[in-house]
């Protein structure tokens, strides 16, 4: 139950295209989802959080959507360029006072295509 | 400061050495976290301080020692490694019950 599943595992787009990375839980506990983007050799960096107060999350060329029954949330890059290539991952959380437990999903490898 | 560094950023031990890893962040941040990093996997979480108390364990060997000297400094005592332990250390920090930032990491090897 506390799992996230994330896919695709890979996906390859070509410039422009809008890369769409899926995730479920099964945890109803959990209220913040955060994707994180991470590049060969470096940290994880935030990308965009949702909580399920809301349906939609908009920064930049990323959105977040978040599918509360469904249990499902997803990133889409709107106009991905070469520079997003990347691995990205989906997390959740529930509130826990002090600190934040995350848990991550698999991971996905995106490569966009000149 | 807006930044979570960590140091060093590349370290290669033998099994029998002792090393630290550092980790600093300025941003007033009470939760600090170390986590271990496989090639093509996600991060895995080792520790968690939380107002420089451990909170979390994640039934590390203790080979790995964590330590939280102040509340901008989390430190990773590593002694008796086995190879399987290379991989990137990260650290992150966040405030109270919110989002994570994340260090760059510590690439070890350890022959």
């Amino acid at each position: 139950q506390q799992q996230v599943k994330q896919s695709p595992q890979s996906l390859i787009v070509q410039k422009g295209g809008i890369p769409i990375i899926n995730c479920a839980y099964e945890n109803t506990a959990f209220d913040y989802f955060p994707w994180y983007q991470q590049f060969p050799g470096k940290g994880p960096a935030l990308l965009i959080a949702i909580r399920p107060d809301v349906s939609e999350k908009k920064e930049g060329r990323f959105t977040i959507s978040f599918n509360k029954s469904a249990k499902q949330f997803s990133l889409h890059i709107m106009d991905s360029q070469p520079g997003d290539s990347a691995t990205y991952f989906c997390a959740a959380s529930g509130y826990g006072g002090a600190t934040n437990k995350l848990i991550f999903g698999t991971g996905t490898l995106l490569a966009v295509q000149p | 400061d807006t930044e979570v560094t960590q140091t060093p950023k590349h370290l290669v031990m033998g099994m029998t050495n002792k090393k630290s890893l550092k980790c600093e962040q300025h941003m007033g941040h009470r939760a600090m976290y170390w986590y271990k990093q496989k090639a093509k996997k996600p991060p895995e979480l080792m520790f968690v301080y939380s107002y420089e108390k451990l909170s979390i364990n994640e039934s590390v060997p203790s080979r790995f020692s964590p330590e939280c000297p102040n509340s901008s400094l989390l430190n990773l005592h590593l002694h008796a490694l086995q190879p399987e332990d290379s991989a990137l250390y990260l650290c992150a920090s966040s405030p109270v019950g919110d989002e994570q930032f994340f260090g760059p990491g510590t690439r070890l090897t350890v022959l």
